[in-house]
């Protein structure tokens, strides 16, 4: 079984640039995770969809962030514009089911210059 | 407001030596608690969940246990082997709130040494 896939796995960008990352979770989970991981920190849930619908945004930061899970499958979020303190390891989780155990794809290292 | 403590941040043990990690949290009503572990520049590998109505959760070397009412839960790794070495993570999904998010500790570093 496939596991959870992210692009890119490395990203640099100039403060103000913009950027997107992509997820694409275990074929027929309907949870679908993003998380921040901030050096020395543990992953903070940025946002949570139960197939296209959105479960949890509150720790988003609307102003700049937004993702999407078009067809409750393949997920983007966006950063635009971007901060230094953006920098952090994004990463993709999903699960069967809301509480079911999550699995988490490899991430994505997000330099901000 | 729930928050998941691990202490210590660090660990260095002898190759052989039992591994205990230990995890805290402020707010007892979970729905399950999750344990994972993290090698540098990777993401996120599940190893033990336990749901609240669990004491304890076993797989090969590994062995978790949980006591809701004191808020801790800790993760035994018996006979540590050099492959063990990585951050161990746990994290608890609580009942309320919006439940199935995960809220992480910051991590205990383990290091075993041949």
């Amino acid at each position: 079984e496939a596991g959870v896939a992210q692009s890119p796995r490395y990203k640099i960008i100039e403060k103000r640039q913009s950027v997107a990352f992509w997820c694409n979770p275990i074929s027929g989970h309907a949870t679908l995770y993003w998380y921040q991981q901030i050096l020395g920190q543990g992953p903070k849930l940025l946002i949570q969809f139960q197939n296209n619908g959105v479960v949890d945004d509150s720790q988003l930061p609307k102003d700049r962030f937004s993702a999407e899970r078009l067809k409750g499958v393949d997920s983007t979020l966006k950063i635009q514009p971007a901060k230094l303190e953006d920098s952090a390891v994004y990463l993709c989780a999903s699960s069967p089911g809301i509480g079911n155990e999550q699995y988490f794809g490899p991430g994505t290292r997000l330099t901000v210059t | 407001k729930q928050e998941v403590t691990q202490i210590p941040a660090a660990l260095s043990v002898p190759e052989g030596e039992n591994l205990v990690l230990n995890c805290s949290f402020t707010d007892s009503a979970i729905y399950n608690l999750q344990w994972f572990r993290q090698d540098p520049g990777k993401g996120l590998t599940s190893l033990l969940l336990i749901q609240s109505s669990q004491r304890e959760q076993t797989s090969g070397r590994l062995n978790a246990s949980l006591d809701k009412s004191s808020g801790r839960s800790t993760l035994y790794i018996a006979a540590s082997q050099p492959g063990d070495s990585a951050t161990y993570l746990c994290a608890v999904s609580p009942l309320t709130d919006s439940w199935g998010k995960l809220q992480f500790g910051a991590g205990t570093q383990v290091v075993v040494t041949p």
